[in-house]
């Protein structure tokens, strides 16, 4: 058990460009989460699959963003056209698909849009 | 709709002191679980503890104890003989069982400053 990984730690960007970021889960979970945290707050919920069906999306989650996880494995978030309200704490955590299943998390990926 | 309040925003005690954080939950659902989570400066959420709402015999595990009452759908976690280490923002969240636990709830979280 390796834990959850996210890459990159950082990413800088300029508004208007697109980024990428990688989630890396614990091998045998089947449930992967994207979280977004801003400073201060607790974390808001965007997305999460189970397998590589993604299952409910947030309402917060603008049609920039874009999440897969296509052999049911490591996932992508995407966003398009980034803008200064994106800079955030982005996070992923991983758990094993019941309620009862505690998330675990990544290390997340902090972005900062100039 | 699941809602997780945590009123204290800050706490700051002196390093030995015990401390209890407030969390205070809303949701339709008969069964669900409620989880503490911790968040050091270097920013990795920690799990720490469950209770899941159909048992309600508090627990002790180490320094940590936790005390859920549904009758105030409150479930209070209390860090005995605080140590410089335990300062940490702390999250409090919710998960429904009729919901598959589609979705986590968290709380704002409560900043604990331990003072040497």
């Amino acid at each position: 058990d390796t834990g959850v990984s996210q890459d990159p730690r950082h990413k800088i960007t300029k508004r208007g460009q697109n980024v990428t970021f990688r989630c890396d889960p614990i091998s045998e979970h089947n449930r992967l989460y994207w979280y977004r945290q801003t400073l201060g707050q607790g974390p808001e919920f965007l997305t999460y699959f189970q397998n590589e069906a993604q299952l409910e999306k947030s309402r917060l989650l603008s049609d920039r963003f874009s999440a897969e996880r296509p052999k049911g494995s490591f996932s992508t978030l995407e966003i398009q056209r980034t803008e200064q309200g994106d800079s955030a704490m982005y996070l992923c955590a991983s758990s094993s698909g019941t309620a009862r299943s505690p998330l675990h998390f990544g290390n997340g990926t902090r972005l900062t849009v100039t | 709709a699941q809602k997780v309040t945590q009123a204290q925003t800050e706490i700051s005690v002196v390093e030995k002191e015990d401390v209890t954080l407030d969390c205070v939950y809303e949701t339709r659902d008969t069964t669900y679980y409620l989880f503490w989570y911790k968040q050091p400066p270097s920013g990795e959420l920690v799990f720490l503890i469950r209770r899941n709402s159909f048992d309600e015999q508090n627990e002790i595990s180490g320094r940590y104890s936790w005390n859920f009452q549904k009758s105030t759908s409150s479930f209070n976690f209390t860090i005995t003989a605080s140590q410089v280490v335990d300062s940490a923002v702390y999250f409090c969240a919710l998960s429904e069982a009729g919901n598959y636990g589609q979705n986590f709830v968290f709380g704002p979280g409560t900043r604990l400053s331990v003072l040497p």
